[in-house]
């Protein structure tokens, strides 16, 4: 089935330490992007990649880096995870950056 | 003032009502406006988008876009307790770099059987 794969679905992690949230798309998408969801505040994007080989900064990008070598990955890392990255963090990928994105299921993130 | 205003809700109905959400929005540039769709511990799914103003139909919901007011809505006719979950809307327009999305905050629904 086409679309986007995340992982893990969850995950407990220690302060301090670094983490990769995965993401595979296979519908063969220019635009990827990262948000973080959050009660009260909605989505927030992180990052995003119009295209294989370039990344940006969107809302909230500190704290977080990206890297997009294909088309089909965008991993996300925390390099030093905080409290307040504790989040549900969704992958998201769309034809080109000016058409409607399509989501993962998320990975929901706990960090003590 | 937020680019995108959403009545958090929660919303409840009963089985077979008519639903009417809607967003406000800010920023004249926008050019796409989309609705999704979220259940519990799931990824949001796209409803339906508009290009512009006007209205589209599919199967139960209709989309409406008022840019003279910066008003969108979604309807939901004979609404079905699978309808809960939260709506989510969305606009986008061009900006540095590319474009740029704006979700609003969603709305609760819960529909009653």
């Amino acid at each position: 089935i086409a679309g986007i794969t995340q992982a893990p679905t969850s995950q407990i992690l220690a302060a301090g330490r670094r983490m990769t949230l995965r993401c595979t798309q296979d519908m063969r998408h220019n635009a990827m992007y990262w948000y973080r969801q959050d009660l009260g505040l909605g989505l927030r994007l992180i990052h995003y990649s119009n295209t294989a080989g370039t990344t940006g900064k969107g809302e909230v990008p500190d704290g977080y880096s990206v890297s997009r070598a294909n088309t089909d990955d965008f991993p996300l890392t925390l390099a030093s995870a905080v409290p307040s990255q504790t989040s549900v963090y969704f992958c998201a990928s769309s034809g080109e950056s000016n058409q409607p994105q399509h989501f993962g299921d998320g990975t929901r993130l706990s960090i003590l | 003032q937020k680019e995108v205003e959403q009545d958090p809700g929660p919303l409840s109905v009963p089985e077979g009502a008519i639903v009417s959400l809607n967003c406000t929005y800010s920023n004249s540039a926008f050019q796409y406006f989309m609705w999704y769709r979220q259940y519990s511990r799931k990824g949001p799914e796209l409803l339906m988008y508009t290009y512009s103003s006007g209205n589209k139909e599919d199967g139960r919901f209709t989309a409406q876009v008022d840019k003279s007011s910066k008003y969108i809505s979604l309807f939901i006719r004979d609404s079905q307790p699978s309808d809960s979950a939260t709506y989510l809307c969305a606009m986008s327009a061009t900006s540095t770099g590319g474009f740029k999305t704006i979700f609003g905050a969603g709305t609760r629904l819960f529909v009653k059987a």
